[in-house]
């Protein structure tokens, strides 16, 4: 089947302007993480949804960061007022079940804030 | 809280050459671990993981790691690496329990020389 998927592959964008960011999860999958991974580094928790409970947000670095996930699957990433050091790739993964077993990434979104 | 060191930012080994990656993380129950690659450009793939029983863990393309317990280790090893397999190599331990408790290390450049 299909892998985990996002889209856009890479978005340039001004300062100060709001960018989504858009993960489709493998089907069946019942959580999805986003991380952030700025250059040479490794990868930030951003926020984790499972199921129909309430996200774990405890990764976002500002208020300006957001994350919803409609009917269980899709889910948008979205950061207001982008600054210069939102440049990173973020990226998505899902997993089945409950439990940190091992995640299925997708590619990623190269954000580039200038 | 866990948390994953990879004590070498980079490494740099000769194609046919053995690789050893090192892997430490603190934990205070039983973790589980994984090893992730990220070729340029890509998404994570996960490469072998541990959760219980044999120490030595096979996984894909002829790697394989073994569990430590008393050093708190989980090495990645390969007798020969190809040139294909430069990439970043990341480390990382989960919980037996709900929530994103998923901790990346901050991964291993590895450059291979053909």
């Amino acid at each position: 089947g299909a892998g985990v998927s996002q889209s856009p592959s890479n978005k340039v964008t001004e300062k100060g302007k709001d960018v989504e960011l858009r993960c489709d999860p493998i089907s069946g999958h019942t959580a999805l993480y986003w991380y952030r991974q700025s250059l040479g580094q490794g990868l930030e928790f951003l926020i984790y949804f499972q199921g129909n409970s309430a996200p774990d947000k405890s990764g976002l670095p500002s208020d300006r960061f957001s994350a919803e996930r409609t009917g269980g699957s899709v889910s948008t990433l979205t950061i207001q007022r982008t600054q210069q050091e939102d440049s990173a790739v973020y990226l998505c993964a899902s997993t089945y079940g409950d439990r940190n077993y091992e995640q299925y990434f997708g590619p990623g979104t190269r954000l580039t804030v200038t | 809280a866990q948390s994953v060191t990879q004590p070498d930012i980079h490494i740099t080994v000769s194609e046919g050459a053995s690789l050893e990656l090192r892997c430490n993380y603190s934990y205070g129950a039983t973790p589980y671990l994984f090893w992730y690659v990220q070729s340029p450009g890509q998404g994570l793939q996960l490469l072998l993981k541990y959760f219980s029983g044999d120490t030595l863990v096979q996984g894909i393309k002829g790697f394989e790691a073994e569990f430590k317990r008393s050093q708190s280790s989980f090495n990645l090893r390969k007798p020969s690496v190809q040139w294909s397999e430069a990439a970043e190599y990341f480390c990382a331990v989960g919980e037996d329990n709900y929530g994103q408790n998923f901790v990346f290390g901050p991964g291993t450049r590895l450059s291979v020389l053909p």
